[in-house]
């Protein structure tokens, strides 16, 4: 079975500095793998995903992700952080079909 | 515009009388998804369906029920609500390997 944890309930960062989301995940097979995020009283929303080539991948809002098969990561990060990013932030695993797991959530405060 | 419609956005009810939460989607995917979300625990999935009337049970199915009729609609069925189903609820829907698009989510509160 597939899983994705996500080890971090919540981070503080500051406005400015650089901001890491952590996301490990355990599948059989390739993986799909996505970031989606949630403001207030809104659905999920996609920021981005790997299926295969770099490891480096570039999303929505200026946030990227870095997919380590070894390591079986794929954290999220961006260059620095505004407060408008505050949100709660899902990793969330494919493989081989349409069926999402999701990890449990990482709360982003970025402090003015 | 993409869009996924869930209907009601905000619900109140009583032990025990049965409501239906809709889903509606203009996208023509052939995938369809429930999914509910508690604190502490991410989103788990409640039903799917791969295309038109073809479901399947996800994690935590109990007490629900879907159908799929048409491909547009998914609708999420609680025929005998509990206080055990007070959440926030969620349709998506998918195509391939693209992302799933999620509606602004339904939160049902039983007393």
């Amino acid at each position: 079975a597939q899983s994705v944890a996500q080890p971090e309930d919540q981070v503080n960062v500051a406005e400015g500095n650089p901001l890491t989301v952590k996301c490990t995940y355990s599948v059989s097979g390739n993986p799909y793998l996505f970031w989606y995020v949630q403001y207030p009283n809104r659905g999920l929303q996609f920021l981005l995903k790997y299926i295969t080539g770099d490891n480096l991948v570039k999303g929505s809002y200026g946030f990227e992700a870095e997919f380590n098969k070894s390591q079986t990561s794929f954290h999220l990060k961006k260059p620095s952080a505004l407060v408008s990013d505050s949100a709660l932030y899902f990793c969330a695993v494919k493989a081989g079909s349409y069926q999402l797991t999701f990890g449990k959530g990482t709360k982003l405060s970025v402090i003015p | 515009e993409a869009q996924v419609t869930q209907n009601p956005r905000y619900l109140i009810t009583v032990t025990g009388k049965k409501l239906t939460v809709t889903c509606s989607q203009n996208m023509n995917h052939e995938y369809m998804s429930w999914y509910r979300q508690d604190p502490g625990l991410g989103l788990r999935q409640i039903y799917y369906s791969m295309n038109v009337e073809v479901t399947d049970k996800g994690d935590v199915p109990e007490g629900y029920k879907v159908s799929r009729k048409e491909k547009r609609n998914f609708p999420l069925i609680l025929e005998s609500p509990s206080p055990n189903q007070t959440s926030l609820y969620f349709c998506a829907t998918q195509t391939g390997n693209q992302p799933q698009h999620f509606g602004d989510g339904t939160r049902l509160s039983i007393l």
